[in-house]
């Protein structure tokens, strides 16, 4: 996927647990993003952080945390606020390019 | 607020004809307006940007428009294949200019 690797491809969480998506990127790009996208409903904003140490909430950040503390990873955190997380998550960096490379994304499920 | 509408969930053709898929968009003026396709299971894959200040952008069997004043993109794919078919999402940056925001995609299915 062009740089970007998402793990684990498959996820699925208990009632009332956290679990913690990985995004991992080797081509040096400053802005990641991830995204949450359910049947019917397209791709809705999580968080992004455009540099190390920074990161803005985007439109349905509530039950969601992050961190930036190396350039490469980008880790998103589903937390037990999180009322209905089962859904297909994707991670995204800006490409030196016009578009964004996305990863290959990871399906939780709420078991 | 802003917010981008592909008009159509599915879109079924044959083998060969011409797909046209709208993505409209209001309460914004995008510098830029970008294409994605998505397979099953997949990320979507970055297919074309078409700036304000172009009128139609293309590559390959692809053509995208962009009339600011209809505040309207036409995606259209020539001699459509069976591995044309997947979703195709329209995107624009948000309003701060910090990140994508996304239609909901139109499904496209070509048969043979």
């Amino acid at each position: 996927d062009g740089g970007i690797t998402q793990s684990p491809k498959y996820l699925f969480r208990k009632e009332g647990q956290n679990v913690t998506l990985s995004c991992e990127q080797n081509l040096n790009h400053d802005a990641m993003y991830w995204y949450r996208q359910d049947p019917g409903q397209g791709l809705r904003l999580i968080y992004y952080s455009q540099i190390v140490n920074d990161f803005q909430k985007g439109d349905i950040a509530e039950g969601y945390s992050v961190s930036r503390e190396k350039k490469e990873s980008f880790p998103l955190t589903v937390t037990s606020a999180q009322k209905n997380p089962t859904a297909f998550y994707l991670c995204a960096i800006k490409d030196r390019g016009p578009g964004y490379t996305f990863g290959s994304g990871t399906r939780l499920t709420v078991v | 607020s802003q917010k981008i509408e592909q008009n159509s969930e599915a879109l079924n053709i044959q083998e060969g004809k011409t797909a046209t898929l709208t993505c409209n968009y209001t309460n914004y003026s995008p510098a830029y307006l970008q294409w994605y396709r998505q397979d099953p299971g997949r990320g979507p894959v970055f297919l074309l940007l078409i700036r304000e200040n172009e009128k139609e952008k293309r590559k390959e069997r692809l053509k995208v428009t962009f009339d600011t004043t209809l505040k309207q993109s036409l995606f259209h794919i020539t001699a459509s294949q069976p591995a044309d078919s997947a979703t195709y999402l329209c995107a624009l940056r948000n309003q701060a200019g910090t990140a994508l925001i996304f239609g909901k995609g139109t499904t496209l299915s070509v048969s043979s």
